[in-house]
């Protein structure tokens, strides 16, 4: 296992285009995260699944996004409409959350330019 | 409001000078994390923190956990240039699923 795998690493849109990227968790990881982070700033917390039930949507997360965990393993993050204000790094993460434990592996992230 | 605020939130110091960066919450964690980033790269793990009043070291860098496991704090030693980064605290709590990410400290060590 390598550890969580996003592609694309890099996208480039036009605005009002739709654009989805993709997270392959650790395998046996129940928990997958996904973030948001712009430049210097901590990431920001956009949804949570554990296994394929998505648990917990952030307020940021607009009518625009939607996330999707079919099988409990991969999970995908669609946006449609695309504006501006979407650039950003997106970060996937995975966890096996087990006891106290709560430590996420991240990965390289996809980074979105809205232009 | 932030769950986890960190300070400073910008340090720029000279390589061999030693640097302690703080994450604290009026929240009480199952469990905290520190994470390393550089620009345009996921965040990489660096050390995990369970116990109230737990310190761990790893090489140059020593990790404490509040007793209460509200607060944390990363001590660098000797800072080199390949510590520059974004350092980031996260966590979980007792209830809820969320991980909560700290606001970040950016270091700069300058050679």
């Amino acid at each position: 296992d390598t550890g969580v795998s996003q592609n694309p690493r890099h996208k480039i849109t036009k605005r009002g285009q739709n654009v989805t990227f993709r997270c392959d968790p650790i395998s046996e990881h129940n928990r997958l995260y996904w973030y948001r982070q712009t430049l210097g700033q901590g990431p920001e917390f956009l949804t949570y699944f554990q296994n394929e039930a998505q648990l917990e949507k952030s307020r940021l997360l607009s009518d625009r996004f939607s996330a999707e965990r079919p099988k409990g393993s991969f999970s995908t993050l669609e946006i449609q409409r695309t504006e501006q204000g979407d650039s950003a790094m997106y970060l996937c993460a995975s966890s096996a959350h087990e006891g106290r434990n709560t430590e996420a592996f991240f990965g390289q992230g996809t980074r979105l330019t809205v232009v | 409001t932030q769950l986890l605020e960190q300070s400073p939130q910008f340090l720029s110091i000279q390589e061999g000078e030693n640097l302690t960066v703080y994450c604290n919450s009026s929240s009480v964690f199952s469990s905290l994390q520190w994470y390393r980033q550089e620009p345009g790269e996921g965040p990489v793990l660096l050390v995990t923190v369970v116990t109230g009043g737990e310190v761990k070291k790893l090489k140059r860098l020593t990790f404490q956990f509040g007793d209460a496991r509200k607060d944390s704090s990363l001590h660098i030693t000797a800072a080199q240039p390949g510590d520059t980064g974004l350092y980031l605290c996260a966590g979980g709590l007792n209830t809820g699923n969320q991980f909560y990410f700290g606001t970040g400290t950016s270091l700069t060590v300058i050679p």
